[in-house]
């Protein structure tokens, strides 16, 4: 069974430009989460989907960062415009449904840096 | 809201030692807690899943173990290897009615095994 996909896996950029990472989760699972790891730090929930709808998004910085999960299936998550702060890796997760019994795989995660 | 610490940000141990990594949680009610193992410029793997209800899960050299009412878990490694160097992470599923999936990471603890 093919894991969690995402691209790039490197990113870097200059503040105040913007930067959009891609997902692809484990087939047949609905429910889809972005992570932000800050170097030194435990992952943080930026936002979460089930299916095409958004389940959690209290943590995502409304005002840079937007996330859709078109079809529900692939998600995108922007940073515009990017400020020094942003810098880190962003993990996107799957798992079969939300809740607390189905566990979460995570892809590789997309390390962004912000200069 | 839930806080999750570890304790010791970093070990460094020669190959063969018995080691032992703690986590500590301040909310009890919490659905499961998970272990992770996370390798640089990777994502995380998951290695250990305890469900509430349970004292402790054991695979191959690792056991963890939960006593949910202190709030506290600690993952066991036996007999040491070069291999296991990597970032342990732990984190924790709310419980108390909620369904939501988010988890709550600690800073992780950094393990070096030198041969």
């Amino acid at each position: 069974e093919a894991g969690v996909a995402q691209s790039p896996r490197y990113k870097i950029i200059e503040k105040r430009q913007s930067v959009a990472f891609w997902c692809n989760p484990i087939s047949g699972h609905a429910t889809l989460y972005w992570y932000q790891q800050i170097l030194g730090q435990g992952p943080k929930l930026l936002i979460q989907f089930q299916n095409n709808g958004v389940v959690d998004d209290s943590q995502l910085p409304k005002d840079r960062f937007s996330a859709e999960r078109l079809k529900g299936v692939d998600s995108t998550l922007k940073i515009q415009p990017a400020k020094l702060e942003d810098s880190a890796v962003y993990l996107c997760a799957s798992s079969l449904a939300f809740g607390g019994n189905y566990e979460q795989y995570f892809g590789p995660g997309t390390r962004l840096t912000v200069t | 809201k839930q806080e999750v610490t570890q304790i010791p940000a970093a070990l460094s141990v020669p190959e063969g030692e018995n080691l032992v990594l703690n986590c500590s949680f301040t909310d009890s009610a919490i659905y499961n807690l998970q272990w992770f193992r996370q390798d640089p410029g990777k994502g995380l793997t998951s290695l250990l899943l305890i469900q509430s209800s349970q004292r402790e899960q054991t695979s191959g050299r690792l056991n963890a173990s939960l006593d949910k009412s202190s709030g506290r878990s600690t993952l066991y490694i036996a007999a040491s290897q070069p291999g296991d160097s990597a970032t342990y992470l732990c984190a924790v599923r709310p419980g108390g009615g909620s369904t939501l999936g988010r988890l709550y990471f600690g800073r992780g603890t950094q393990l070096t095994v030198w041969p």
